[in-house]
């Protein structure tokens, strides 16, 4: 199994709503990421979680709230979002250790569109 | 202030010619550059990657060479197939103090290879 499966494939939610995205992967990865991508733009990183732990925050507001519960799931927690947060939210996994910029495996994402 | 360039945005190619797809960097400190490919509705999909120590790596059709003192780097595709048809994402990492992930994408080059 070397997929990363994400749900919902699209989501669309008011400013006033709280949803969540899901990821999972049974690769044995210990490193997962959340990634934002707007149309045309590249994928800009959100999180890493590194063995269930978040490692990296790049000062993303707090109506996103990662969640990490076990190896294999990673949710994004939203609230409150605004209509420019609407973008591709991508899930990545890699092998941790392995060396900085590894090998990432990226999910299909979930198309998110905030009213 | 953008370290990873592509400034092609799109590429037309006849099927069984090369595709030639580049990607300029800003920050010397990155060591590791990664190509991904990406169709529409899917996450992105690791292609080839190359270490700074190196400046050619080949994997089948697909060869990256990175040019360090002209921070470049380009990926060739021959003979490119209808089936390459997709975007192309130069990324790049540096590493630094136990953080991981730390991939910066470029825009992206469409590559159409046409019948």
């Amino acid at each position: 199994d070397t997929e990363v499966t994400q749900t919902p494939k699209h989501l669309v939610m008011g400013m006033t709503n709280k949803k969540s995205l899901k990821c999972e992967q049974h690769m044995g990865h210990r490193a997962m990421y959340w990634y934002k991508q707007k149309a045309k733009k590249p994928p800009e990183l959100m999180f890493v979680y590194s063995y269930e732990k978040l490692s990296i925050n790049e000062s993303v507001p707090s109506r996103f709230s990662p969640e990490c519960p076990n190896s294999s799931l990673l949710n994004l927690h939203l609230h409150a979002l605004q209509p420019e947060d609407s973008a591709l939210y991508l899930c990545a996994s890699s092998r941790p250790g392995q060396g900085f910029g590894e090998k990432l495996f990226f999910g299909s994402g979930t198309q998110l569109s905030v009213l | 202030d953008q370290q990873v360039k592509q400034n092609s945005p799109s590429l037309s190619v006849q099927e069984g010619r090369i595709s030639i797809l580049n990607c300029d960097y800003t920050n010397s400190m990155f060591d590791y550059f990664l190509w991904y490919k990406k169709y529409p509705a899917e996450g992105p999909t690791f292609l080839i990657s190359i270490s700074s120590i190196k400046d050619k790596n080949e994997d089948g059709r697909f060869t990256v060479f990175l040019n360090k003192s002209a921070k470049h780097l380009s990926l060739h595709i021959v003979p490119s197939q209808p089936g390459d048809s997709a975007v192309y994402f130069c990324a790049a990492s540096r590493g630094y103090g136990g953080s991981q992930g730390n991939l910066i994408f470029g825009k992206g080059t469409k590559l159409s290879v046409k019948p």
